[in-house]
């Protein structure tokens, strides 16, 4: 079974920049979560999605953030501009549960905002 | 909102020998306790879980033990293996609210 895929791995861009981040859940999986990992830090969650909804997007940094999940498969995580401080990796995960038991995680995007 | 705090930082252990991790929560209602393993360039994967109605769980070499009481959870690993080598964290989890993680713990084994 393939495991959670993002792309890109690796995306260096100036500030004020826009970037995207690509995440395909594993098959199945109707729950779906963007954090952030800062150096050194434990992953924060972004948002959450039960299939196309975001049920929890609280700590999204909605000035500069969007994220959507058309058809409740495929997921694209946006920041538009970046600032310095959004340097970090950002982690995809997915379950199959409607709770945040037994989340897999994607291999993370790293950003460098220059 | 959810506090998690982990310690240590870094632990270097000779091959063979145990290694503990321990965190600490601040909301007694949370109920789910992952710890996640983190190797170099990839993301967190889940290693072991315990959920608040049992003390203790293991597997194979990895055991977890929580004390709601104390609020506290601990990661047992034993006869240390140079691939454990990994940056450790935990979670805890209140009913269906977020993930909170702890700021993790890099795990040296030395050879």
């Amino acid at each position: 079974e393939a495991g959670v895929v993002q792309s890109p791995r690796y995306k260096i861009i100036e500030k004020k920049q826009p970037v995207a981040f690509w995440c395909n859940p594993i098959s199945g999986h109707n729950t779906l979560y963007w954090y952030r990992q800062n150096l050194g830090q434990g992953p924060e969650l972004l948002i959450r999605y039960e299939n196309e909804e975001a049920v929890d997007d609280s700590q999204l940094p909605k000035d500069r953030f969007s994220a959507e999940r058309l058809k409740g498969v495929d997921s694209t995580l946006k920041i538009q501009p970046a600032e310095l401080g959004d340097s970090a990796v950002y982690l995809c995960a997915s379950s199959s549960s409607g709770n945040y038991n037994e989340q897999f995680f994607g291999p993370g995007t790293r950003l460098t905002v220059l | 909102g959810e506090n998690v705090e982990q310690h240590p930082s870094t632990l270097s252990v000779q091959e063979g020998d145990s290694a503990v991790i321990k965190c600490t929560y601040s909301d007694s209602a949370s109920n789910y306790f992952p710890w996640y393993k983190q190797e170099l360039g990839k993301g967190p994967q889940l290693i072991i879980d315990i959920r608040s109605n049992v003390g203790e769980k293991k597997d194979q070499r990895i055991a977890v033990t929580l004390n709601k009481t104390a609020k506290h959870f601990s990661l047992h690993i034993t006869e240390t293996q140079p691939e454990d080598s990994a940056v450790y964290f935990c979670a805890a989890l209140r009913g269906n609210e977020k993930l909170t993680f702890g700021t993790g713990t890099r795990l040296t084994i030395i050879p």
